[in-house]
């Protein structure tokens, strides 16, 4: 079974803190993508990358920087956190090329103070 | 852009089929159409994926007509441990601005 762990289930920190998120999964895939949720907003795209350092703007890459130096691990980073970043964030995985099978992770629940 | 469009919430009894339909009038000719389940606190799982016409697995058949512009997850005599939401879709990995879930609909299954 795919496995894609994520480095902390719940996280508080301050405003204007640097806060890393790590996102690590198992199976060789080359897909992986970052998102966050917000009641009534559903599941929106923060950014994906298809490759070791290549990476591509989602819905919502204001505020929000990752970095992809190894192929199982994928980093989001909030340069200097808000409290509208205060939210769900979960990593997912996909084989590659056209697969929309994405595998996620059981997400980070982030309060920012 | 193909914005998806499903219903907020629906209420269903143990035994009974649910078909939840979900709306993308804009689809492009590359996308294709899946379906992800999400239990509390948990990320959401695959269900099914679908270019046209009917895919069926073990837990789920998914209906698209031949304009593409809905599609319907079917899911076959629910029961409580169905209870969740359900995402529509739409797009493919690359361009990502073209991959967009829907807002999801809750499921809610009674006795």
């Amino acid at each position: 079974d795919v496995k894609v762990t994520q480095s902390s289930r719940y996280l508080v920190k301050r405003t204007g803190e640097k806060v890393f998120l790590e996102c690590v999964q198992d199976m060789d895939h080359e897909n992986m993508f970052w998102y966050r949720q917000d009641p009534g907003l559903g599941l929106r795209l923060i950014y994906f990358s298809y490759d070791v350092k290549m990476k591509e703007k989602g819905d919502i890459p204001e505020g929000y920087s990752v970095s992809r130096e190894k192929k199982e691990r994928f980093s989001l980073i909030l340069e200097s956190a808000s409290t509208n970043q205060t939210s769900m964030y979960l990593c997912a995985s996909s084989l590659g090329g056209r697969d929309n099978e994405q595998f996620f992770g059981p997400g980070t629940r982030l309060t920012v103070l | 852009l193909a914005k998806t469009t499903q219903p907020i919430s629906m209420d269903s009894y143990e035994g009974q089929e649910v078909n939840i339909t979900c709306s993308h009038n804009n689809i492009a000719t590359n996308d294709y159409i899946t379906w992800y389940q999400q239990f509390p606190s948990q990320g959401p799982r695959f269900i099914i994926q679908g270019y046209k016409t009917k895919v069926t697995n073990e837990v789920a058949s998914l209906f698209i007509p031949a304009d593409r512009k809905s599609s319907t997850l079917s899911l076959p005599r629910v029961s409580l441990s169905d209870t969740a939401v359900y995402y529509c879709l739409v797009g493919v990995i690359r361009p990502t601005d073209k991959l967009i879930f829907g807002t999801g609909t809750r499921l809610q299954v009674f006795p």
